[in-house]
């Protein structure tokens, strides 16, 4: 069956990086993208961009442009999502997301925190 | 970007109702979208794609109609399950985006 798991919860300083993986397994990883949407607490979904893992194309939201990076490596079926000069609106649950017509199915979700 | 305004934010349904929810496309979407559940401290579950096709898996109370701007949710008979966050997503045109939401809760 399809599975997408998630890297643990994370704490981060204002300004500093993060990165959150995404295991796949259950299906041809190179046959779907992966998007990555966020919820802050209490607030709805929001969709951060997403990466081709047939040849690395990315197409990101212009809200994250210049401060995120999607990646993948195939030979591990693995997915990434570093998130730079984090502030206090970064605070949020990260989800990756399996692409097909839209999304389809979803990692369990990484808490990020950023807290001085 | 396109917008997508989620009616209504939330409602009070009683077990047995059946539910409508909508979503609205500020631009033309064709049949772009997709209808997710969500419970708290869960993830997203797709119900519907292709703004009416149902999701492997999912009872067939849930339904979804609609193209180009206007869209609908209906869920026919509301269970004990049923009680959860709906969110609409349009994949047509970048960056995707979604629907505010519509909380369903127990008249």
């Amino acid at each position: 069956q399809v599975q997408l798991v998630q890297s643990g919860a994370e704490v981060r300083k204002p300004g500093a990086s993060v990165k959150v993986s995404c295991k796949a397994s259950g299906y041809t990883f190179s046959r779907y993208g992966v998007s990555w949407v966020r919820q802050a607490p209490g607030q709805g979904l929001e969709w951060m961009g997403w990466i081709s893992t047939f040849n690395g194309a990315t197409e990101y939201a212009q809200k994250f442009q210049g401060r995120v990076t999607m990646t993948t490596d195939t030979s591990t079926s693995m997915a990434y999502m570093e998130l730079r000069t984090l502030n206090s609106d970064d605070t949020a649950i990260y989800y990756c997301a399996r692409n097909w017509d839209g999304v389809d199915y979803w990692g369990q979700g990484t808490l990020v925190t950023v807290s001085s | 970007d396109i917008q997508m305004t989620q009616s209504p934010s939330s409602l009070s349904a009683s077990v047995g109702d059946r539910v409508t929810i909508t979503c609205r496309a500020s631009q033309g979407i064709r049949n772009d979208l997709g209808w997710y559940q969500q419970k708290p401290g869960k993830a997203p579950k797709r119900l519907i794609f292709g703004a009416s096709s149902l999701q492997s898996g999912v009872p067939s109370r849930f339904s979804g109609s609609g193209s180009g701007t206007e869209f609908t949710l209906t869920i026919s008979g509301l269970q004990p399950e049923d009680f959860a966050t709906y969110y609409c997503l349009q994949h047509n045109t970048y960056p995707w985006t979604f629907g505010h939401g519509t909380k369903v809760e127990i008249k």
